[in-house]
């Protein structure tokens, strides 16, 4: 059974660019939820989608945006890039989502996105 | 605002020995999770714990939850330097409204 899958798995921007990143979730699974990982800050929430519908969404401002297609893969977008978005973003999988009982949320590899 | 406090941050060990991860979180939830995570890698899931008194091993892991103290634990029995890795809580609050509030991370070195 495949795992959750990001790409890419590297990238380097330049400040002021956008950026967009693509996560496919754990065949079945309908909840896709993205999280921001730092030094400084560690893990942080982004947004959960369930069903192509954002459910959750955590403190960050609008230049971070995301989608969930009808097949349950998603992207988040990034616009004006800053210096300090540089992270490691996660993207998590899980059957029913945050708000269900009892299931194990997986995670992906990571995208390593490096702003200069 | 919830918020997750882990203790130690950091803790150097030998092998063999026993140690506890503690993992405080404020306010009132219905579900605890333990993850795993080696240098440059990603999270791993270890436990998810969901009621009072709730206690699960894997291993030389256990991990138990008391939502009354709103505190969970997670016990390394026997150390072996594999076990190295930072370990981290996270909490879902009760009204699942934000998503995965996490602890700072556990750097857990075990030295053989």
């Amino acid at each position: 059974k495949a795992g959750v899958t990001q790409t890419p798995r590297y990238l380097i921007k330049t400040r002021g660019q956008q950026v967009t990143l693509s996560c496919s979730p754990i065949s079945g699974h309908r909840s896709v939820s993205w999280y921001q990982q730092t030094p400084g800050q560690g893990l942080q929430f982004l947004f959960e989608y369930f069903s192509e519908t954002q459910r959750n969404k955590g403190n960050f401002p609008g230049r971070f945006s995301g989608r969930q297609f009808s097949n349950s893969r998603s992207e988040m977008n990034v616009s004006t890039l800053e210096l300090g978005d540089s992270a490691l973003y996660l993207c998590a999988s899980s059957l029913i989502g945050i708000g269900g009982s009892g299931n194990t949320i997986y995670f992906g590899e990571g995208s390593w996105l490096t702003v200069v | 605002e919830l918020k997750v406090e882990q203790n130690p941050l950091f803790l150097s060990m030998q092998e063999g020995k026993n140690y506890t991860i503690y993992c405080n979180y404020s306010t009132t939830s219905d579900r605890l999770y333990w993850y795993r995570q080696d240098p440059g890698k990603s999270l791993e899931s270890l436990f998810v714990l969901l009621s009072n008194g709730a206690v699960k091993q894997e291993g030389r892991l256990m991990a138990s939850l008391d939502t009354k103290a709103r505190l969970s634990t997670l016990h390394i029995t026997a150390a072996v330097h594999d076990l190295s890795a930072t370990y981290f809580c996270a909490v879902r609050s009760g009204g699942g409204a934000d998503g995965l509030t996490f602890g700072k991370g556990t750097h857990l070195i075990i030295q053989p």
